[in-house]
């Protein structure tokens, strides 16, 4: 079973869409729950970034934990072509995974 | 304000030579991380260190070796390249298991082996 489960989409939304991405995880070991944005070319940028269940919020971005049902999710309310790229959930303890990672694209 | 430099940007290599990726962090960071990434896929963590001396396997370690003498450095070394690790290869560092979680990464190196 893989430690992190993310849909690799992609997902195709019209621009001022709310985007919603997943990701499941089965370790409970894992203390920090992270969401990256990745351009084509580039490396991984932190987006968002939590340690206890619950919601949080930064703008056009939510990022939300269930420890209970180990799912993390992140919303994008009034979507822009702008945010176009890969997102990549990311787990933290001692080590550092990520998800396969959605690409998405908001057209406008 | 360098962060995590990565050389070399681009290598090509033939199957069967070896060859060490540098990775260097000047934020004093406690845990650096190598990972791959194949086209249009996630980032596999391939070795990962929590501290000078000390490295951990990832989740896809076979055919690398790591060492970490150092806490600005963490070399990733192939040895016998094989087509299977054209990737491009990104190293990061964090200070993980603190306040500020992010992990910064370095701007990659695009391996292709023939």
């Amino acid at each position: 079973q893989k430690e992190v489960e993310q849909d690799p989409g992609p997902l195709s939304v019209p621009e001022g869409a709310i985007v919603s991405l997943n990701c499941t995880y089965s370790n409970s070991a894992f203390q920090y729950f992270m969401w990256y944005r990745q351009y084509s070319r580039k490396g991984p940028e932190l987006l968002m970034y939590t340690y206890s269940s619950g919601n949080k919020e930064d703008g056009r971005f939510t990022a939300q934990v269930d420890k209970s049902s180990k799912y993390i999710s992140l919303f994008i309310r009034d979507s822009q072509p702008s945010d176009s790229a890969t997102y990549l959930c990311a787990l933290g303890g001692d080590k550092l995974i990520f998800g396969t990672g959605t690409r998405l694209q908001v057209f406008p | 304000n360098a962060g995590v430099t990565q050389t070399p940007k681009f290598r090509i290599l033939k199957i069967g030579q070896s060859m060490t990726l540098q990775c260097a962090q000047d934020m004093n960071h406690n845990y650096m991380y190598w990972y791959r990434q194949d086209p249009g896929m996630g980032l596999k963590l391939i070795y990962y260190s929590v501290g000078a001396g000390i490295t951990d396997k990832g989740e896809v370690p076979n055919g690398y070796n790591v060492s970490r003498s150092t806490t600005e450095d963490f070399p990733l070394r192939l040895e016998l390249a094989a087509p299977s690790q054209t990737s491009v290869y990104f190293c990061a560092s964090s200070s993980l298991g603190h306040e500020n979680t992010e992990a910064f990464f370095g701007q990659g190196t695009r391996l292709t082996v023939v």
